[in-house]
Order: C-alpha cells, then structure tokens, then sequence
C-alpha cells in the first residue's frame, strides 16, 4: 500500500537557521507533491505545489526539491523565525486524490 | 478559511445516534473532500466529490455517507456514531482534480466531534 514518511519526532531549530523538513513516499508515483503548514487548532494551509518534472520549487523563504528516483521530497526553510513553529505536511497526489504524511512538528528556538 | 465553512464547529453525541455536518463553499470549487485527523493517524480521506451527485471513496470511508445536492454544500452522515469516530473532521475544496494545475486544497476550520 502507499506510505508516506515525515520525521516522526519534532524538530527543533535555532532561529536564524534553515530547517529542513523531509518526506519519503513507497509504492506511489505522484505526478505532483504539496506541503501544508497546520497551526494547532486549525486547518492545513497550502504553501508550494512541485511538479514531477521540477527539481526545486521556490518561493520567498521556502524551497522544495522533489527527487523522483529517490521517491523524496525536501522541504527547506530559510532564515528561519519562531513565526515559522508548526506542524508541516507532505501530499503526494496523483489523480483524484491527495495523500497526507502525518506531518513534522517545527520548533524556532529564539 | 475564507470561503469554507463547517457546522457545526464541536458537537457532543452519543453512541449509536445520526450526526451530519455540513460543509459550505463560496468559491464555486468543483471538488470537495471530508477528512478527519486523529494523532498519530494524519490527515485521511474520508469521502470526496467530484461535482454535484458525484462522489467516491476515500481510505477510511467505513461508517460514513455524503451528499451534494449543490456546488456549495457537502454533506458528512455518520450513520451511527461510534466512539472510534471521535476525531476532528476536515472539509476542503480545489478547483480541479489532484493531477491538475490548480488543485492545492482549501480547508475548512473543522469540526471536533466527541462521540461519548
């Protein structure tokens, strides 16, 4: 069956650097990968969208690299800030349906 | 948030009692999916729309029944609520299907659902 893998345990970053958040996927050939950002309490929120064919998406702060052979997906923010502190998901999807990880909790340390 | 709304917000039932929620869009989206998250499991499909009358499966489907009578409206039934079904329920909406251009997701605030 497909499986998605994020870094089960929290990550906890000094604020300044860049946190890398990793998503490995089995048994699944998505044509495109998201990654969400979830506040406690509140609903995913999408940040960048990578296509098969993309190597690295970029947008503001944030940089996503997608690896088709590797079956990965890295997920980097930069100058990192305690504002960034939440829970990032993973979605490789193809067709009708997207696939969540169980997600990655982030820590900016100040 | 903009543009999706659940209810009701938290409800509080008992086992073996019919509970439905609601899922309202403003943006005229054709697709629609009911979600539930429960730690340790992530987010799971539970039902999805592909436009008015047209829906299909997710992973977790088992218990649960939806409609779409309407673009805007998609309606989660639990049948007969069990205590396994305690869970916050997640509504979202996309312009287009997974594969295409467009088809970031949009979710709802969600609904916190005890079932005692």
């Amino acid at each position: 069956s497909q499986k998605i893998e994020q870094n089960s345990e929290a990550l906890n970053i000094q604020e300044g650097k860049t946190a890398t958040l990793t998503c490995n996927y089995t048994n699944y050939s998505p044509a495109y990968l998201q990654w969400y950002r979830q506040d406690p309490g509140r609903g995913p929120v999408f940040l960048l969208l990578i296509r098969e064919n993309e190597k690295e998406k970029r947008k503001e702060r944030l940089k996503v690299t997608f690896d088709t052979t590797l079956k990965q997906s890295l997920f980097h923010i930069t100058a990192s800030q305690p504002a960034d502190s939440a829970t990032y998901l993973c979605a490789p999807n193809r067709d009708d349906k997207i696939i969540f990880g169980k997600g990655t909790r982030l820590h900016i340390l100040p | 948030d903009a543009g999706i709304t659940q209810s009701p917000r938290h409800k509080v039932t008992e086992t073996g009692t019919p509970v439905t929620l609601r899922c309202h869009q403003t943006e005229n989206h054709r697709y629609m999916y009911w979600y539930r998250q429960d730690p340790g499991h992530g987010l799971r499909l539970i039902h999805y729309s592909y436009g008015v009358k047209d829906t299909d499966k997710g992973e977790v489907s088992d218990g649960y029944s939806v409609s779409r009578s309407k673009t805007e409206d998609f309606l989660l039934t639990l049948e007969s609520a069990t205590s396994s079904q305690t869970s916050v329920y997640f509504c979202a909406i996309s312009e287009s299907r997974a594969s295409g251009d467009h088809n970031e997701q949009f979710f709802g605030p969600g609904t916190r659902l005890t079932v005692l």
